[in-house]
């Protein structure tokens, strides 16, 4: 019954490998976000997308709102990068459903 | 320090207890959200500001619960008669009406126990 579903819920990957989390939703968005949160809580904002491909750093996000799906992928992953991601639509009127999260370790 | 800061970062309380969290936004933001998040879910949606105006509230926001942005700048969230399925995260983020590119920014949150 979720509006938004993230897999795989638990990730781990060694450093340098190339991880791909991934985000459907039901329901008709105006913008996708991806979060990213550490274990203090604190979230930060990676992505804001409504179409396409963007590009940070190591960081990638796609896009497809045909078959209201997204990607965020990580190239050459490091420890540094051990977080919670969240996947968040944002629906007309400005409310926000949120994924539960991907838990993502990189080991050494 | 330009982010959204929430205040205090942790709060411990017992039952029954009033319990009031303060978040102050971006300053050029006139947009401020509310969200709860309970342990290994994503976060909830509580309420929301434009300005002053709360104009929008989730059901999840009881009688308990009340928000209040008096000059559409700092936001203070209180929760009455506190339980203990009130433990949880209690994030606050900022937006400003029209910014399409940035998107949203949080606060790190205050997590309060009730005990």
């Amino acid at each position: 019954k979720n509006e938004v579903e993230q897999s795989p819920q638990n990730l781990t990957a060694q450093e340098g490998e190339f991880i791909t989390i991934n985000c459907s939703y039901s329901v008709g968005i105006s913008a996708l976000h991806w979060l990213q949160q550490h274990p203090g809580g604190g979230i930060v904002s990676l992505f804001m997308l409504s179409s396409g491909k963007k590009k940070h750093g190591r960081l990638i996000a796609t896009i497809n709102i045909q078959e209201k799906h997204s990607s965020l992928h990580i190239t050459a992953s490091h420890p540094r990068d051990s977080a919670v991601y969240i996947c968040a639509v944002r629906i007309p009127g400005n409310q926000f459903y949120f994924g539960t999260g991907t838990s993502l370790t990189v080991i050494p | 320090d330009t982010g959204v800061s929430q205040d205090p970062r942790h709060k411990i309380t017992k039952r029954g207890q009033n319990v009031t969290f303060r978040c102050d936004p971006i300053s050029e933001h006139n947009r401020l959200y509310w969200y709860r998040q309970t342990l290994g879910q994503g976060p909830e949606f509580l309420t929301y500001f434009q300005n002053e105006a709360q104009l929008e509230k989730s059901r999840l926001l009881s009688d308990r619960f009340s928000a209040e942005r008096p000059k559409g700048s700092f936001s203070t969230l209180e929760i009455q008669r506190t339980e203990q399925g009130d433990s949880a995260m209690y994030l606050c983020a900022s937006s400003h009406e029209g910014d399409v590119y940035y998107g949203y920014t949080f606060g790190s949150g205050t997590r309060l126990t009730v005990v």
